[in-house]
């Protein structure tokens, strides 16, 4: 069975660094095919694509936050890390992890989403 | 990047009628990888079809997906009260894999 779980603050005050981690079981990105994504949701909007990170260690990101986003994985703590820099009030949002299976491409796994607030 | 279009925006329906929603994309969609999920208020997507026409595991067959290239349908042939949520379609044959707006599918 694949869970995934966000953690991280709730509240993150505009300029700072938002630091997201999803950990997962049932699932290693030792093996061949994973990867796990970040997918966020302001309040009452549509879905937003952020990054995914493979067991090869390739990331992509969104072209129009890459120069904010970072992400990274630990595979022995089966965590992968989200870091979002200079957060601003329109960054407020559910954030949700999933996971990817490079091979038949579509996210089938979902975390339950964490919402993170901006604001001073 | 692609750009994927739904529409309508929100769906007026009543339960046993039938749904069809739409997305459209501003360019084709690399091998067909075309998703559709439900949301329901406070839930994480659901994820529903995949490859534009394969039902994920335990979705019932009253959900169907179609199309390719750059037009793409769901269909909901009869709408049962858990039905009435919000749908996306996600594009992930390309990196930004981009979601839809969302139709809400909502109760007449």
């Amino acid at each position: 069975q694949i869970t995934l779980k966000e953690s991280g603050p709730t509240l993150v005050k505009p300029t700072q660094t938002l630091t997201l981690t999803c950990t997962f079981s049932g699932l290693s990105l030792r093996t061949s095919g994973v990867g796990v994504g970040w997918i966020r949701q302001p309040p009452g909007k549509a879905l937003e694509w952020l990054a995914v990170i493979y067991w090869n260690d390739d990331k992509r990101y969104s072209p129009p936050l890459k120069s904010r986003l970072t992400i990274t994985k630990d595979t022995s703590k089966n965590q992968v890390v989200l870091n979002m820099t200079n957060m601003d009030p329109v960054d407020t949002a559910t954030y949700f992890c999933a996971h990817r299976d490079f091979w038949s491409g579509y996210w089938a796994y979902w975390g339950q989403g964490t919402l993170v607030t901006v604001s001073s | 990047e692609i750009v994927l279009t739904q529409s309508p925006g929100t769906l007026s329906l009543s339960p046993g009628e039938r749904a069809t929603l739409a997305c459209r994309a501003s360019q084709s969609v690399s091998s067909n990888y075309l998703a559709w999920y439900q949301q329901k208020p406070g839930q994480a997507p659901r994820l529903l079809i995949y490859g534009a026409s394969s039902r994920a595991t335990g979705i019932p067959d009253r959900f169907s997906g179609s199309g390719s290239g750059t037009d793409f349908t769901l269909t909901i042939s009869r709408l049962e009260p858990e039905d009435f949520a919000v749908y996306y379609c996600q594009q992930y044959g390309s990196s930004p894999y981009s979601f839809g707006q969302g139709t809400k599918l909502e109760i007449k």
